[in-house]
């Protein structure tokens, strides 16, 4: 079955810093990979994606994601946090073959010290 | 603002009432799909439908039913609710069936059950 791991649930980094946030996914072929972040009392907002091809992604606001086939890995990076990064965020799967349900992962969320 | 518009933002209802959440997806977007996303079960895909059909379920309770109109809005409709169908109910949407598609969620519909 396909699942989709954060390991990490909560994250406090300095503003300036950078930031890894991990995301494992079990899938059998080639996954669509995707990563969203919610507000406080937002919607889900998306940061990337990963469909095929280069397997480094940019995306909004200075982030960049790399797929790692051989790590089943697709963590998201930023060089400089800002304070207006606290959010959580969460990493999702697609599955070429049921259609186009997301498997979520439970979220990482990110505090920002100044 | 992802072009995807749910209504209510927050509903308050007892248990054992019905509700009705309407969800409008972005102009051109033919498919729909429902997610749940609460504190002990995270971000659930609940029910999808395309053009008009349902194209797959995922852990959808039988108390909870959907359906997509003529005119793509989407209505979900939750009844005899319990204190555990407090959740964020999220509508995302999709141009085609399947993948690779970037889903565009709305805000999402706060409901509590008293």
């Amino acid at each position: 079955a396909q699942s989709v791991t954060q390991p990490d649930i909560h994250i406090t980094v300095s503003e300036g810093a950078s930031l890894e946030l991990r995301c494992n996914y079990s899938y059998g072929a080639t996954p669509y990979l995707f990563w969203y972040v919610q507000s406080p009392g937002q919607g889900l907002q998306l940061l990337l994606k990963y469909f095929s091809g280069d397997t480094l992604v940019q995306g909004i606001k200075g982030f960049e994601a790399e797929f790692k086939r051989s790590q089943s890995s697709f963590n998201l990076r930023k060089p400089s946090v800002h304070w207006s990064d606290a959010a959580e965020y969460f990493c999702a799967v697609g599955a070429r073959n049921q259609g186009g349900k997301l498997i979520f992962g439970q979220g990482t969320e990110l505090s920002v010290k100044p | 603002d992802s072009g995807v518009t749910q209504t209510p933002k927050h509903l308050i209802t007892a248990t054992g009432q019905r509700v009705t959440l309407r969800c409008s997806p972005r102009s051109g977007d033919l498919s729909v799909y429902w997610y749940q996303q609460s504190l002990d079960q995270g971000l659930q895909f609940l029910i999808q439908y395309y053009n008009g059909e349902e194209r797959a379920k995922g852990n959808i309770l039988e108390r909870f039913s959907a359906q997509q109109f003529p005119d793509l809005h989407s209505e979900l409709n939750l009844s005899s609710l319990e204190l555990g169908d407090s959740a964020l109910y999220f509508c995302a949407s999709s141009v085609v069936l399947g993948g690779p598609e970037t889903q565009y969620f709305g805000p999402g519909t706060r409901l509590l059950v008293l």
